[in-house]
C-alpha cells in the first residue's frame, strides 16, 4: 500500500516559471511532512517541511501549500532556475512504533524528476 | 567530518555473495536509519536504531538482511546471499534525536549491483 502518492513522475519547466508538485497521503497519523532534494550521486537533502496545522509555509523560491481536510500537499518553486533541476520527494512522518513514540521514519513519494531549461 | 559518510560508495558482487557496507552518522546523533532506493521500488526504510537498539527492523526485505550499530555510532548493514533484486542504492541517514521533527540528514549512499 503507497501511503504517499506524488505527481507528477517528471516535470520539465522554463527558467523563470512556477514548478508545482502534489502529494496525497493517506494516513492520518502523519504529523510533518518535509520534501526533500535530491542531485544524481547526492542522498536526499531536506529543503522544506510543514506540520499540519500550517495550511503554506514559504521559504524563499520554495512554497509548501498544505490541505489537511484533502490530505494533500505540494510543493511550488517560483523563478525556477536551472540549478534546480533535481529529484525531488515529498515525504511524511510520524508513524508510531513501540511505546507511543514516533521515531520518525520516512514514508517517501515517488519522486518528481525535475528540469529547467535555461 | 560534517556530515554523514557511508563506505564503499559502489560495491559491485556476483549472486549469492555477502556484502557488508558501512555508514558512520554524524556524531552524537542517537537515531539512524537505513533506506533503500531503486527504481521500481522509490525510497524504501529498511531499519531504525535508537543508539545500539533496532525498534522498527519492519523494513528488511527478508532474513537475509540484518544491521547492527556498535558503541551508539558506527553501522553495518549485511546483506547475506546476494540476489539481483537486492541491486539499489542504500541510504543511511542519522538525526539528533528521534521523532517527526528532528531532522534527518542522509549520507550519499552505496550503490550495490549484484551481477
Amino acid at each position: 500500500q503507497q501511503q504517499v502518492k506524488q505527481s507528477p513522475q517528471s516535470l520539465i519547466v522554463q527558467k523563470g516559471g512556477i514548478s508545482i508538485i502534489n502529494c496525497a497521503y493517506e494516513n492520518t497519523a502523519f504529523d510533518y511532512f518535509p520534501w526533500y532534494q535530491q542531485f544524481p550521486g547526492k542522498g536526499p537533502a531536506l529543503l522544506i517541511a510543514i506540520r499540519p496545522d500550517v495550511s503554506e509555509k514559504k521559504e524563499g523560491r520554495f512554497t509548501i501549500s498544505f490541505n489537511k481536510s484533502a490530505k494533500q500537499f505540494s510543493l511550488h518553486i517560483m523563478d525556477s532556475q536551472p540549478g534546480d533541476s533535481a529529484t525531488y520527494f515529498c515525504a511524511a512522518k510520524g508513524e508510531w512504533g513501540a511505546g507511543g513514540t514516533s521515531y520518525g521514519k520516512l514514508t517517501f513519494g515517488q519522486g518528481t524528476i525535475l528540469t529547467v531549461h535555461p | 567530518g560534517a556530515g554523514v559518510s557511508q563506505s564503499p560508495s559502489n560495491k559491485v558482487t556476483e549472486k549469492g555473495k555477502d556484502v557488508e557496507l558501512r555508514c558512520d552518522p554524524i556524531s552524537g546523533h542517537t537515531a539512524l536509519y537505513w533506506y533503500r532506493q531503486s527504481l521500481g521500488q522509490g525510497l524504501e526504510f529498511l531499519i531504525y536504531f535508537q543508539g545500539n537498539s533496532a525498534p522498527d527492523k519492519s523494513g528488511l526485505p527478508s532474513d537475509r538482511f540484518s544491521a547492527e550499530r556498535t558503541g551508539g555510532s558506527v553501522s553495518t548493514l549485511t546483506i547475506q546471499r546476494t540476489q539481483q533484486e537486492d541491486s539499489a542504492v542504500y541510504l543511511c541517514a542519522s538525526s539528533q534525536r528521534p521523532g517527526s521533527y528532528n531532522e534527518q540528514f542522509f549520507g550519499p549512499g552505496t550503490r550495490l549491483t549484484v551481477l
